[in-house]
């Protein structure tokens, strides 16, 4: 049982180039959740889903889209990167609404130059 | 929008000793989530509570609704608990996740 996992772990982009990060959670969670963490700051809300096929804007959607084709997967695409979006992103997971445990992959720290 | 404020920001303390850390909101919530951050990055869920309190070995997790505010406190501090610390809140009603504060970085000194 891996939990929660993201890939990559760390990324350098330059500024106009795309990427997607992966997020794949195994214990058959339906709500995922992508958040920002930048320093000083509190974890931002980006995008979140309630389960396949159904996605919705967080706080801070300017500059990101996202997907749910399955259960299991929430990737998180940046399409046009700029210095703003560097940052330390987590995908998370949970049963249910916010009255649950959500569960937290190891993070992805990207920088764009 | 619900605005989660923590105290302190930072805390040193030597090993042994009681530590309190605080957190208030503003508007009524549904769920009170209290994590952890290695000095790795890796974010733990300690405690998800919508009343009264909570006990994990060292760690106690209280809140009390009317006064909008929760604490967290590690009795017989050690220096492996040095990590941040962060309070989350959920106001309920919809899907969308939780709302965080910027964290305790607390420091367990030998």
């Amino acid at each position: 049982n891996a939990g929660v996992t993201q890939t990559p772990k760390f990324r350098i982009l330059k500024i106009g180039q795309s990427m997607t990060l992966q997020c794949t959670q195994d214990m058959n969670h339906n709500y995922m959740y992508w958040y920002r963490q930048d320093p000083g700051m509190g974890l931002k809300l980006i995008y979140y889903s309630v389960g396949a096929g159904i996605t919705d804007k967080g706080e801070v959607p300017n500059g990101y889209n996202v997907s749910r084709s399955t259960t299991e997967d929430f990737p998180l695409r940046l399409e046009l990167a700029a210095p703003s979006q560097t940052s330390v992103y987590f995908c998370a997971s949970s049963y249910s609404s916010g009255e649950e445990t959500q569960y937290f992959g190891p993070g992805t720290r990207l920088l764009v130059l | 929008k619900n605005e989660v404020e923590q105290s302190p920001q930072n805390l040193t303390a030597q090993e042994g000793e009681f530590i309190t850390i605080n957190c208030s909101y503003s508007v009524g919530i549904s769920a009170l989530h209290w994590l952890q951050q290695h000095p790795g990055g890796g974010i733990v869920s300690l405690f998800m509570l919508s009343s009264g309190k909570k006990k994990h070995g060292r760690l106690i997790a209280t809140i009390n609704i009317q006064e909008k505010h929760s604490s967290l406190h590690i009795t017989a501090s050690h220096p492996r608990d040095s990590a941040v610390y962060i309070c989350a809140e959920y106001s309920g009603g919809g899907a969308d996740g939780l709302t965080f504060g910027k964290g305790t970085h607390l420091i367990i000194q030998p």
